[in-house]
């Protein structure tokens, strides 16, 4: 039973145009969520966190919104680069816990 | 610079033989994992460690051991009872706390001969 999801396995936006990927989960338990950034042969890179209290984190171009309702949370790019063509982890983890748990990954492609 | 060091970056191993990927943190984490990442599958957890001395199986731990003898190492044994164990294997840590990013090492590329 996979508890996170990124049902889209890839992604293809223009350059300076918005990115938005999604992921879902279904365990009402977790309380923290990550997104990392993967280059191939390389390891992931931690990009942007949320936890449950809030809705929504910025970070530069990079926005995380979480709707707990929903169980589904996304991450925004804006506006889009090349350099951000990668492929793009969520995951999740619950309070007391030490385990993360990771999305199959989406991989975005910007054109430009 | 503070990191991780996953060694070797590629490796191959012959039918029967046992295989130790390195992983090795200057970050004084307390806590590192090991990963097995699959073409189009995401990060899945083979084991982990909260503290020196103690490590807990994760969701595929068949066919792997750990140790944990100092804060800065934990090296992951393939052995021969793995019998899928070509894949891409990545070793991260965390600081202390829930919600902490782990931080991620370059990973191993691990193929059979």
């Amino acid at each position: 039973d996979q508890q996170v999801k990124q049902n889209s396995p890839s992604l293809s936006v223009q350059e300076g145009r918005i990115s938005i990927l999604n992921c879902d989960y279904t365990n009402s338990m977790f309380d923290y969520f990550l997104w990392y950034k993967k280059y191939p042969a390389e390891g992931p890179t931690f990009l942007i966190s949320i936890s449950s209290i809030k809705d929504k984190n910025e970070d530069g171009r990079f926005t995380v919104f979480l709707n707990k309702s929903a169980k589904h949370l996304s991450l925004h790019i804006v506006p889009s680069q090349p350099g951000d063509s990668a492929v793009y982890f969520c995951a999740a983890s619950g309070s007391g816990t030490y385990k993360y748990i990771f999305g199959t990954g989406t991989r975005l492609k910007v054109l430009a | 610079d503070g990191g991780i060091t996953q060694s070797p970056k590629y490796l191959f191993r012959k039918e029967g033989q046992n295989v130790t990927l390195s992983c090795e943190q200057n970050l004084n984490h307390d806590a590192m994992y090991w990963y097995r990442q699959d073409p189009g599958q995401g990060l899945r957890l083979i084991y982990y460690s909260q503290i020196v001395n103690d490590f807990q199986k994760g969701d595929i731990a068949e066919g792997y051991s750990v140790s944990r003898e100092k804060k800065e190492s934990f090296p992951l044994t393939v052995t021969s009872a793995q019998k899928n164990p070509t894949a891409f294997y990545l070793c991260a840590s965390q600081e202390g706390g829930a919600g902490q990013p782990q931080h991620f090492g370059d990973g191993t590329r691990l193929s059979i001969l």
